[in-house]
């Protein structure tokens, strides 16, 4: 296990297309979470599944935007209808959580590669 | 709303100078702070946070609550300290998964 994959790494599309990115998490990790960035700006939070649950979703997931991660393993984003706005790098992260359910702990979140996506 | 702040976009200093990048962050509960780096053509890496309190790199950061700040300091720059650093905040609330508030990014320059 090399650490979070992601695919593909470059997407270029046309305005008004599908576009489906996947992530692979570190094997033993439970939690997985998407993020989105911009030129010039901090990655921002989109979702976070723990293991198949999606608990969290940001309100800059458009109803354009679903994202699944069935039987816990691999993640994957899509966004329908794209927008020259959804241009952007699309990272993926998992963490191991050991909690349950009680407190707070931090699990240290390593990051993919990123997919890069250019809406035309 | 939570909100992390890194007032520079880019820092330049020279080999061997101190080098200090700044982080203010505003949330009314108890956060956890952290540092994380990109290098160039590589993926963001966490550098170090605020609860392990060491010392990664020669880098050290300390929470201060009363200005709700977390400034990353090095007293030494060495050029591979080139990158993109980013202040990023969790808030420690039950339950909540634990996403990160994320900053600007600043863009630190080390010259020879």
């Amino acid at each position: 296990d090399t650490g979070v994959s992601q695919n593909p790494r470059h997407k270029i599309t046309k305005r008004g297309q599908n576009v489906t990115f996947r992530c692979d998490p570190i094997s033993e990790h439970n939690r997985l979470y998407w993020y989105r960035q911009t030129l010039g700006q901090g990655p921002e939070f989109l979702t976070y599944f723990q293991n198949e649950a999606q608990l969290e979703k940001s309100r800059l997931l458009s109803d354009r935007f679903s994202a699944e991660r069935p039987k816990g393993s691999f993640s994957t984003l899509e966004i329908q209808r794209t927008e020259q706005g959804d241009s952007a790098m699309y990272l993926c992260a998992s963490s191991f959580s050991s909690l349950s359910g009680t407190g707070s702990s931090y699990n240290e979140q390593f990051f993919g590669p990123g997919t890069r996506l250019t809406v035309l | 709303a939570q909100r992390v702040t890194q007032p520079e976009k880019l820092l330049s200093v020279f080999k061997g100078a101190p080098v200090e990048l700044k982080c203010n962050y505003s949330y009314s509960g108890s956060p956890e702070l952290f540092w994380y780096v990109q290098y160039s053509r590589q993926r963001l890496q966490l550098l170090l946070r605020h609860i392990s309190r060491e010392s990664i790199k020669g880098f050290t950061a300390d929470l201060n609550k009363g200005e709700t700040s977390f400034h990353l300091k090095k007293p030494f720059a060495q050029e591979e300290d080139s990158a993109m650093y980013y202040c990023a905040l969790k808030r420690m609330i039950y339950n909540q998964g634990g996403k990160l508030i994320f900053g600007q990014g600043t863009e630190l320059s080390v010259k020879p």
